[in-house]
């Protein structure tokens, strides 16, 4: 059974282009969470959605960023324009329905802005 | 916002060796979770504690909630290179707040 599946894997880009990084969850969840990885701050997160319905977005930095779930099987966190201080490891999650409260996580788009 | 708080930040111990990490907060939680990343993945949950003073053991792993529920440990017996990773602690909730982490190395 596949995991969450997100790409890129890796993404080397430049300072004011266009970033989408993709996701898709475990087929059956019902809650897909978008989180950022770096050393300074640690795992945070940017927004979540139950039911393809973005519930709470206050983790996301500013109005650069955004995210949308069109339908039940893929996600997208889009950056733009995209500045060096938003390089980092960006993870997808995703859980399933009922009182189990575990994420599954994707393995990550690293994204590098020059 | 609920914190975590992890200590220690890092841990650089030889194989055999047994070690333990802290998730420490100022609040109550309903739950801790706790999980585990090896390099270039995401976490993986190792396992959920729920009620105050409670023990779970996953093979090596020994897990603890603080009686008042507002701390858990992790204690690793005779660590292998194979637990080398972030060891994360998170609360409960949808936003599934998350500690910083400890990164645990454990050499040959």
């Amino acid at each position: 059974d596949a995991g969450v599946i997100q790409s890129p894997r890796h993404e080397v880009t430049e300072m004011g282009q266009e970033v989408t990084l993709r996701c898709k969850p475990i087929s059956g969840h019902d809650y897909l969470f978008w989180y950022r990885q770096t050393m300074m701050r640690g795992l945070e997160l940017l927004i979540y959605f139950n039911n393809n319905v973005p519930i709470d977005d206050s983790g996301m930095p500013e109005d650069r960023f955004s995210a949308k779930m069109p339908n039940a099987s893929f996600s997208t966190l889009k950056i733009q324009p995209s500045e060096p201080r938003d390089s980092a490891v960006y993870f997808c999650a995703s859980r399933p329905p009922g009182g189990r409260r575990e994420q599954f996580f994707g393995p990550g788009t690293r994204l590098t802005v020059l | 916002t609920q914190l975590l708080e992890q200590s220690p930040q890092f841990l650089s111990i030889q194989e055999g060796e047994n070690l333990t990490v802290y998730c420490n907060s100022s609040s109550v939680f309903s739950s801790l979770q706790w999980y585990r990343q090896e390099p270039g993945e995401g976490p993986v949950l190792l396992v959920t504690v729920v009620t105050g003073g409670e023990v779970k053991k996953l093979k090596r792993l020994t897990f603890q909630f603080g009686d008042a529920r507002k701390d858990s440990s992790l204690h690793i017996t005779a660590a292998q290179p194979g637990d080398t990773g972030l060891y994360l602690c998170a609360g409960p909730g949808s936003k599934h707040q998350f500690g910083a982490g400890t990164q645990v190395v454990v050499t040959p």
